[in-house]
């Protein structure tokens, strides 16, 4: 069974990193193109960053850009997330998130297959 | 920038009654890139349509997907317990990738 599994969310301070990992079995992890989803308290879903199979095209939403680095290890079937310099309004769950098959690696598609998510509190 | 509003906010119903959905756009979609999701308290969010009309694989004919341009519907036929959750709709293709802000479909 294909399963994205979240880890490294806690309690930070503001400006303070944290990184977090999504770990992949049940399916070629490699072809994929995967992103990192998230959701703060009370608030809807906000997409956060894209990377594609071999790490050719990396997308970032404004909010994050400059601040988070998205990469991957496709030899340990595994995402990252490396977040610094974060604010209390990064405070969400976390969600690792699989583009489905069809993308060309131009602009934006949906999601397959989710991870459960891990949660970041950034607070003083 | 394009904007996708969904109502209502929550609908309550009871099991076995007749979801209906809306996600409007504040400008047209193009090729209908658009997908919803289910989402239940603790779990992972759920691919149930995408391309506006498309059942993703597993997803039951319960429910479906209606649209085009910039108004979408997800109908669920007859709600099922495991159906009380929140939906989101989500677009997707060259422009943006957003999310809308979800409706709860709450048992009444």
């Amino acid at each position: 069974e294909a399963q994205l599994v979240e880890s490294g969310g806690g309690l930070v301070k503001p400006g303070g990193s944290l990184r977090l990992s999504c770990a992949a079995s049940g399916f070629n992890f490699g072809i994929y193109t995967v992103n990192w989803v998230r959701q703060a308290p009370g608030e809807g879903l906000e997409w956060v960053s894209s990377l594609s199979s071999r790490s050719t095209y990396i997308y970032y939403a404004d909010s994050v850009k400059g601040r988070f680095t998205i990469s991957r290890d496709n030899a340990k079937n595994s995402l990252y997330l490396q977040m610094n310099s974060l604010r209390v309004e990064d405070t969400a769950v976390y969600f690792c998130a699989r583009y489905a098959p069809g993308y060309d690696g131009n602009g934006y598609w949906y999601f397959d297959l989710w991870g459960r998510g891990t949660l970041v509190t950034v607070s003083s | 920038e394009i904007v996708l509003t969904q109502s209502p906010g929550t609908l309550s119903l009871s099991p076995g009654e007749r979801a209906t959905l809306s996600c409007r756009a504040s400008q047209s979609i193009s090729s209908s890139y658009l997908a919803w999701y289910q989402r239940r308290p603790g779990q992972a969010p759920r691919l149930l349509i995408y391309g506006a009309s498309s059942r993703a694989t597993g997803i039951p004919d319960r429910f479906s997907g209606s649209g085009s341009g910039a108004d979408f519907t997800l109908t669920i036929s007859r709600l099922e317990p495991e159906d009380f959750a929140v939906y989101y709709c989500q677009q997707y293709g060259t422009s943006r990738l957003i999310f809308g802000g979800g409706t709860k479909v709450e048992i009444k």
